[in-house]
């Protein structure tokens, strides 16, 4: 069974500073995604990770995929207020009927303060 | 292109009425999914489908059945709601491999 755990699960950053939030799993996964949710509202999809050491970045979001450690990264650089936002990874199992059977982890939220 | 639209926004039911939640993709996606969200958790996969015609269950099907019938529409129906079935309901599609794309919700309370 995949268990997908996040951490921290609260965040607090000042603007300008850089920061990793991480994603470790519990057992062979072969995908591993990226969300952003802002409060009262839906889930923007951010990345999705499907080889070992694929990385990813846009603005200021960088996330990177290790599977043999089974752990994947969502580092933050000179972090913005408008970052502020909860932060969800999920890991797909093998054989879930590709992006089925997706498992989420409990989220980080991330306050960014000036 | 709208997207990944979602019917009802709100609704409140009885114990033990049914309904049914309305999930429309409109960029020709095979995969569609069904997800609730309890308040402070992260999102629980309930049903998905692969393509037209075909469904599996996820992570929490009890409660719950779908439909497929076009590439389009994937419908969640609630049948005997009961109170653990308060929560918010997102569908989403993506295609193969890609990014999911997500419906903006609907607020579920069962009283």
């Amino acid at each position: 069974e995949l268990k997908v755990e996040q951490n921290p699960l609260f965040l607090s950053m000042q603007e300008g500073k850089n920061y990793t939030i991480y994603c470790n799993y519990s057992t062979t996964s072969d995908r591993l995604y990226w969300y952003r949710q802002d409060p009262g509202k839906s889930l923007e999809s951010l990345f999705v990770l499907l080889s070992n050491g694929a990385v990813k970045q846009e603005g200021r979001l960088m996330a990177s995929l290790d599977t043999k450690a089974r752990l994947s990264t969502l580092h933050i650089t000179a972090a913005v207020h408008d970052l502020s936002a909860t932060y969800f990874c999920a890991g797909g199992l093998r054989g879930g009927g590709s992006q089925g059977n997706l498992i989420f982890g409990k989220g980080t939220k991330l306050s960014v303060k000036p | 292109n709208a997207g990944v639209t979602q019917t009802p926004k709100f609704r409140i039911l009885k114990i033990g009425q049914s309904m049914t939640l309305q999930c429309t993709q409109d960029m020709n996606h095979n995969y569609m999914y069904w997800y609730r969200q309890d308040p402070g958790m992260g999102l629980k996969l309930i049903y998905y489908s692969v393509g037209a015609g075909i469904t599996d269950k996820g992570e929490v099907p009890n409660g719950y059945n779908v439909s497929r019938s076009t590439t389009e529409d994937f419908p969640l129906r609630l049948e005997l709601a009961a109170p653990s079935q308060t929560s918010v309901y997102f569908c989403a599609s993506s295609p193969l491999e890609g990014k999911q794309y997500f419906g903006p919700g609907t607020r579920l309370t069962v009283t």
